[in-house]
């Protein structure tokens, strides 16, 4: 199957820094990513779709300036968590839609960020 | 608003036994909806899927049945294996304009004792 390799695994930063996040697909063209937080033992929140070459559409309540997404190309979309504060700190899942099924969604491992 | 309701949110059983999960939703633009188990600190990764023409699918030890005209769905595993021990995610997806955006349900932690 399709892999989404999403990096850092875990990142652990000082309160108003910033953390950049990639997403990248392996080994196809991925034409819209999505960026999930999940709080623990919550469900997945939908936090933005992007798409390639376009600005992404963040849902409602998601601080656009607070988190920054690009998606330059077709295999790489970044999140960045801008100044960042400990109520940031969660577990934030990519996940990237093309390849040969667009019916498939295939995740990223994800990554626990923690804001001292 | 909880477009997709998942049910329990956890769920004990003994290895060898069946584990069923059920789903509610209500949107009945949803086209596709599929099944995610996720481990701590890992991705969730696609189980099985279905759409709503179907009203039944099988592989291996999972199933999936769905009632269309109940706007329901459930997952059953068959013969639970201490490994299943994860929590599982049902989901809605809304294509075309949505750009196959999903929705999840809330998530149900199964513990298969050995």
């Amino acid at each position: 199957g399709a892999v989404v390799s999403q990096h850092p695994s875990r990142v652990i930063c000082k309160s108003g820094t910033s953390v950049k996040i990639e997403c990248r697909s392996l080994d196809f063209q991925a034409t819209t990513m999505f960026w999930y937080r999940q709080f623990p033992k919550q469900s997945l929140m939908l936090m933005a779709t992007s798409n390639e070459g376009s600005k992404a559409t963040y849902e409602q309540g998601v601080e656009k300036d607070k988190f920054l997404i690009n998606h330059a190309s077709l295999t790489l979309s970044t999140l960045t968590v801008t100044s960042a504060h400990p109520e940031d700190s969660s577990f934030y899942i990519c996940s990237a839609s093309g390849g040969d099924s667009y019916e498939k969604l295939f995740f990223g491992s994800g990554t626990q960020l923690s804001v001292l | 608003q909880q477009q997709v309701k998942q049910s329990p949110q956890s769920l004990i059983v003994q290895k060898g036994g069946i584990s069923i999960i059920n789903c509610a939703y209500e949107n009945t633009a949803f086209d596709y909806f599929p099944w995610y188990q996720q481990f701590p600190g890992k991705g969730p990764a696609l189980l099985i899927a279905i759409r709503p023409d179907v009203s039944e699918k099988k592989e291996g030890r999972f199933t999936i049945s769905f009632n269309k005209s109940a706007k329901q769905f459930s997952l059953h595993i068959m013969d639970s294996q201490p490994g299943d021990s994860a929590t599982y995610f049902c989901a809605a997806r809304m294509g075309g304009a949505a750009g196959n955006k999903l929705t999840f349900g809330g998530g149900t932690r199964v513990l298969v004792k050995p």
